[in-house]
């Protein structure tokens, strides 16, 4: 099975300052047809995950453009330009390259 | 507006075999691959299961296969989950998602507590 790995587990973030996810997969995820099926998806407390990136980079309708995705292969990047109040959360990336498709462990986000 | 809505859950006995199902709306449902995905009280998501469009591939999670049962009815927009041999540890808040690797629409979830 292909690995997620997320760091860091937690983050403390000022209202304002921004803030980075990391997420590496143990294989390259991109797919036969030239796609690379990464996602960021962000649970809020006591919500259903909500998709927020696809295709590694592009950014999910009605997602604030502060969010952005980047990374190519195995090494993903989801970042946050300024932090407000409501992306206090948690923040997974998923892989949908390979069977079975497989998430990270997730990332904390609480804000300062 | 797309619509998952999640139902079937609750508390169950060990070995118990519940269904899920899930209602969908507000988009060509046959056109889909469809998922579940589960979510362990405080735990991270763990993909349980997929479909494609018309019943004709499934894929499931090891940890699942053999137990739990996906399919789909495309005349009644519906897509179910039959939970077979229920564990404690497969205690969890069961997402209806639509998509095969994208996953863009998410149900509210239906919580499946395995407890004697």
């Amino acid at each position: 099975d292909v690995v997620m790995t997320q760091s860091p587990h937690s983050l403390t973030v000022t209202l304002g300052q921004p803030a980075s996810i990391s997420c590496r997969s143990s294989q390259s995820l991109v797919d036969s047809d030239g796609n690379t099926y990464l996602n960021w998806f962000q649970q809020r407390p006591g919500q259903s995950p909500r998709r927020l990136i696809y295709y590694g980079s592009k950014r999910d309708s009605g997602v604030p453009d502060r969010f952005s995705g980047s990374g190519s292969g195995t090494d993903f990047t989801l970042k946050i330009s300024r932090v407000e109040a409501e992306d206090l959360g948690f923040y997974y990336c998923m892989q949908g390259t390979h069977w079975p498709l497989t998430f990270g462990g997730g990332t904390k986000v609480e804000i300062k | 507006e797309v619509q998952l809505v999640e139902s079937g859950g609750g508390l169950v006995q060990p070995g118990g075999s519940p269904r899920l199902s899930c209602a969908a709306s507000g988009f060509s449902f046959s056109s889909y691959w469809m998922t579940w995905v589960r979510q362990a009280p405080g735990k991270g998501l763990e993909w349980v299961a997929n479909i494609k469009q018309d019943g004709s591939e499934k894929h499931y999670v090891d940890s699942v296969k053999g137990r739990f049962t996906i399919s789909r009815d495309n005349a009644n927009n519906s897509l179910y989950l039959q939970l077979n041999s229920l564990r404690t540890e497969d205690t969890a808040v069961y997402y209806c998602v639509r998509g095969r690797s994208g996953l863009d629409y998410w149900g509210q979830g239906i919580l499946v507590t395995v407890s004697s």
